[in-house]
């Protein structure tokens, strides 16, 4: 299984900060992660597909880049309703597996 | 839209099994593997595995065979998923997604979660 580690696990930032959050998977994944965020209570939104894709409808101050084994996501500035969990997922094989995630918290 | 209904939470006891299921709507169900997601209290996520309702083929997480079956029902776009023999590890959040190839149609859009409690 492909292992996917995944810091920090948790990140304490500001209104208006740039934030970046990494996942590495233990072998090559082929761009194939994406990044999902989840708030209490709710099922998990997608971000980002296949490492720098934007899902339709998230603000473009969030972005992902990598390749090979290392993947980033960034928020460019950070808004009050991103504060949150976020996950990676590889999806280059099965099984299909997540890093542990990164809770962002308000400072 | 693109809707996953999940059924309602489930309190059972050790040793037993649940059926949970997740309607699709607003999409061609035969077209997309519904994939379905674990994730224990507070912790992370893990994929479990996936059905393809045109064939009823399945990719499973091999942590999860003999614990979880896959079904569909291609008449009422509706995919099930079992449990069986509970223990108290078995106790998490169950969610639904779907896949078409692996470009955007992975995992885009999920079920709002049902709630497992194992307990006597």
């Amino acid at each position: 299984d492909i292992q996917m580690t995944q810091s920090p696990s948790f990140l304490s930032a500001s209104v208006g900060d740039r934030v970046t959050i990494n996942c590495k998977a233990s072998q090559n994944i082929n761009k194939y992660l994406n990044w999902y965020q989840q708030k209490l209570g709710e099922a998990p939104k997608r971000l980002i597909y296949n490492t720098n894709n934007l899902q339709t409808g998230i603000p473009s101050r969030f972005s992902g880049s990598g390749s090979g084994t290392d993947y980033t996501l960034t928020i460019s500035s950070l808004q009050p309703e991103d504060f949150a969990t976020y996950f990676c997922l590889q999806h280059n094989s099965f099984p299909y597996t997540f890093g542990a995630g990164t809770k962002l918290e308000l400072k | 839209q693109v809707k996953l209904l999940q059924s309602g939470a489930a309190l059972v006891k050790p040793g037993a099994s649940v059926k949970m299921s997740c309607k699709a709507s607003g999409y061609t169900f035969t077209d997309y593997w519904v994939s379905w997601v674990k994730q224990s209290h507070g912790k992370s996520l893990e994929w479990i595995g996936e059905i393809y309702p045109n064939s009823g083929a399945t990719n499973f997480n091999e942590k999860f065979k003999g614990k979880a079956t896959l079904t569909v029902d291609k008449s009422t776009s509706t995919a099930y998923m079992e449990l069986s023999r509970l223990t108290s590890e078995d106790s998490a959040i169950y969610y639904c997604t779907r896949r078409r190839g692996s470009g955007y149609y992975v995992m885009d859009a999920w079920g709002q979660g049902a709630s497992v409690t194992v307990s006597s």
